[in-house]
């Protein structure tokens, strides 16, 4: 069974370009997270989709940032404008449930460098 | 607010060595704690959760509600190890992970 799938893996952009991040989740997955590592911090929860609906977005930073799950199965994070602050690892987690005992299982990531 | 520390950036140790990677955090609520690693060229996997009290690749872990601790623990370290250890609590309300800044094992022959 594949598992949670990023694309692209390294994205480079300048200042005030937009950027489109995409996760496709385990399949069965109703539950999909992206979280972020900007250099040299933790990383930190950005929002939670449960099937189409955001059941958390108390982490995006701004509205630069916007999130999609149409369809309830693929997600993209679009950042507009990129600002230099952006650049770090996005990544993506997907679960079966959110309940107690279930593991969020996480893609590789994309690499984010803002110039 | 819910915080993870993890006050080491690097761990250094020499094969068949014992490993503490230490873990400590605030929560106001019930906490479900977990150890995430990532080794080199790999994606973030789950190493361990504390409602499982199990024992994984040799690692264990124990939450301390007293010392609202949960370090991670290996008797006898291998090369293989080395890696990058995330320490993190689950938000029982909203389902997000809280992570720590993790810390990098490495282990030498």
């Amino acid at each position: 069974e594949a598992g949670v799938t990023q694309f692209p893996s390294h994205s480079v952009i300048e200042k005030g370009q937009t950027v489109t991040l995409r996760c496709d989740p385990i399949s069965g997955h109703d539950n999909l997270y992206w979280y972020r590592r900007v250099m040299g911090k933790e990383i930190k929860f950005l929002l939670h989709f449960v099937k189409e609906s955001k059941q958390d977005e108390s982490g995006m930073p701004n509205n630069r940032f916007l999130a999609e799950r149409t369809g309830g199965t693929y997600s993209t994070l679009k950042v507009q404008p990129a600002e230099l602050e952006d650049s770090g690892v996005y990544f993506c987690a997907s679960s079966q449930s959110s309940g107690r005992g279930y593991e969020q299982y996480f893609g590789p990531g994309t690499r984010l460098t803002v110039t | 607010a819910q915080r993870v520390t993890q006050p080491e950036k690097l761990l250094s140790v020499f094969k068949g060595a014992p490993v503490e990677l230490k873990c400590n955090y605030s929560y106001s609520g019930s906490p479900e704690l977990f150890w995430y690693v990532q080794y080199s060229r790999q994606r973030l996997q789950l190493l361990l959760r504390h409602i499982s009290r199990e024992s994984i690749k040799g690692f264990t872990a124990d939450l301390n509600k007293g010392e609202t601790s949960f370090h991670l623990k290996k008797p006898f370290a291998q090369e293989e190890d080395s890696a990058m250890y995330y320490c993190a609590l689950r938000d029982t309300g909203f389902q997000k992970l809280v992570f720590g800044t993790g810390t990098r094992l490495l282990v030498s022959p």
